[in-house]
């Protein structure tokens, strides 16, 4: 059974600080995996993709590494800020002809001033 | 790149009624995915909708309950039927933009049920 695992559950820091949220997955036959942004009540806004060939992905103060042999994936939030505070979800694409996304169950950030 | 407008964002329904929700996509797609996030969880796909066939669902989630249509390559709709207050979720549909460019959401449904 594939499985996406996420540490932490929940996470609070100070404004300005560095801090990464941990992704670990089952099946080292990884496809893409994508790291996804989700505030209270909302749907879902796509931060980075890491395909199954490269190793990290850049996108402002987000950076996203892939490392295939440890299944894992990491996802690093650089100066954070209060609106950075939302819940982080990070998802692997489904093995074989299925095409779909296997979600872990996130990490809630909250980030105080 | 593929961009979904979902509808309606919220309701409030009665249970024992049925809810569509809709998505429109801007660009063709083969495959269309429709998830459920309970209330503190993340997202469990519901089933996959391929345009001129059967959705395909996953376990635990059925046909009945859970009407799937795919007129054409832009546009799907799940029904959730005979709702009860264990079906007060968020339901999002999700499609591969393609090209290497991940997968993107629509906005969600966010369903109460009283």
């Amino acid at each position: 059974k594939q499985e996406v695992t996420q540490i932490p559950a929940a996470l609070s820091v100070p404004e300005g600080e560095n801090l990464v949220l941990n992704c670990s997955f089952t099946d080292s036959a990884i496809y893409n995996l994508q790291w996804f942004r989700q505030d209270p009540g909302k749907g879902l806004t796509s931060l980075l993709l890491i395909q199954s060939s490269q190793r990290e992905q850049t996108s402002g103060r987000l950076n996203a590494s892939l490392d295939k042999s440890s299944g894992r994936s990491t996802l690093y939030i650089a100066a954070s800020q209060p609106g950075d505070s939302a819940t982080y979800l990070c998802a692997r694409v489904a093995g074989g002809s299925q095409g779909n996304l296997i979600f872990g169950k996130g990490t809630k950030l909250s980030v105080k001033p | 790149s593929a961009v979904i407008s979902q509808k309606p964002s919220r309701d409030i329904c009665q249970r024992g009624t049925s809810l569509t929700i809709q998505c429109q996509v801007d660009s063709q797609v083969t495959m269309m995915f429709w998830y459920r996030q309970q209330p503190g969880q993340s997202l469990t796909l519901i089933a996959t909708a391929n345009q001129g066939s059967e959705a395909t669902y996953e376990s635990g989630f059925v046909i009945d309950k859970f009407p799937i249509s795919r007129p054409n390559l832009t546009f799907s709709t799940l029904t959730v039927s005979n709702m009860s207050p264990e079906d007060s979720s968020i339901y999002l549909c999700s499609v591969d933009r393609g090209q290497g460019r991940g997968y993107t959401f629509g906005s969600g449904t966010r369903l109460t049920v009283v």
